[in-house]
């Protein structure tokens, strides 16, 4: 089955804990992305990448990190996580991004992953 | 000014009402465009991309304005599991840029 698996789905941490939210897809896609979901602010993307190799930040990336060494991953890194990171992320992947060619726009989510920072 | 934005609702109306959401963006060279639907805190799925030309799927029309920049969504005899959020997707430049702008959302419950 077609998927974006996000780990995990759960966490409760503590402040500066640093914790790896992983993320895998199946489908050979090029695009991968991460997002922030906030009661009132909705999704935010935090990093994309277009491609193995290529990462770029998005509107809120500070306190994050990624990776991209593999086409199929792309876990999201939280060095010193604070109790501002609370939140539900979501990872999403697509074929690729770019141009007018909507079908290849579209994007395929995990699950979410719900984070507390105490 | 938000770049895209949407009316949080919620939209409440009976079943088979029909229901309309707009979605406005502030980027006039902005490429793309969709609407997701987001059932409670689950990931967003796709509903449907909206064309230049207008679109339709079933009950579901997206419409696309670029002179006053929004985009449209219709919905026709509205059902019980039409509740849901509806999120407006906007890739805000031309080709190679990895940013998708979303809209805050749109909540509709439709009453029977």
């Amino acid at each position: 089955e077609a998927q974006v698996t996000q780990n995990p789905r759960y966490l409760i941490t503590v402040t500066g804990k640093k914790l790896t939210v992983t993320c895998s897809q199946n489908m050979n896609h090029e695009y991968m992305s991460w997002y922030r979901q906030d009661p009132g602010l909705g999704l935010r993307q935090i990093y994309y990448s277009m491609n193995v190799e290529v990462t770029d930040k998005g509107d809120v990336p500070e306190g994050y990190k990624v990776s991209r060494k593999e086409k199929r991953n792309f876990p999201l890194i939280l060095e010193s996580p604070s109790p501002n990171q609370t939140s539900l992320y979501f990872c999403a992947s697509s074929p690729f991004l770019g141009g007018a060619t909507s079908g290849a726009n579209v994007l395929t989510f995990g699950a979410g992953s719900r984070l507390t920072v105490l | 000014r938000k770049e895209v934005e949407q009316d949080p609702g919620p939209f409440n109306v009976p079943e088979g009402a029909t229901v309309a959401f707009n979605c406005t963006y502030s980027n006039s060279a902005s490429q793309s465009f969709f609407w997701y639907r987001q059932d409670c805190r689950k990931e967003p799925k796709l509903l449907m991309s909206v064309y230049s030309s207008g679109n339709e799927d079933g009950r579901f029309t997206a419409q696309l304005n670029r002179a006053s920049q929004y985009i449209s969504l219709l919905i026709r005899d509205s059902k019980l599991s039409d509740s849901a959020t509806y999120l407006c997707v906007v890739t805000p430049r031309s080709s190679n840029t990895g940013k998708l702008i979303f809209g805050q959302g749109t909540t509709l419950q439709v009453k029977p």
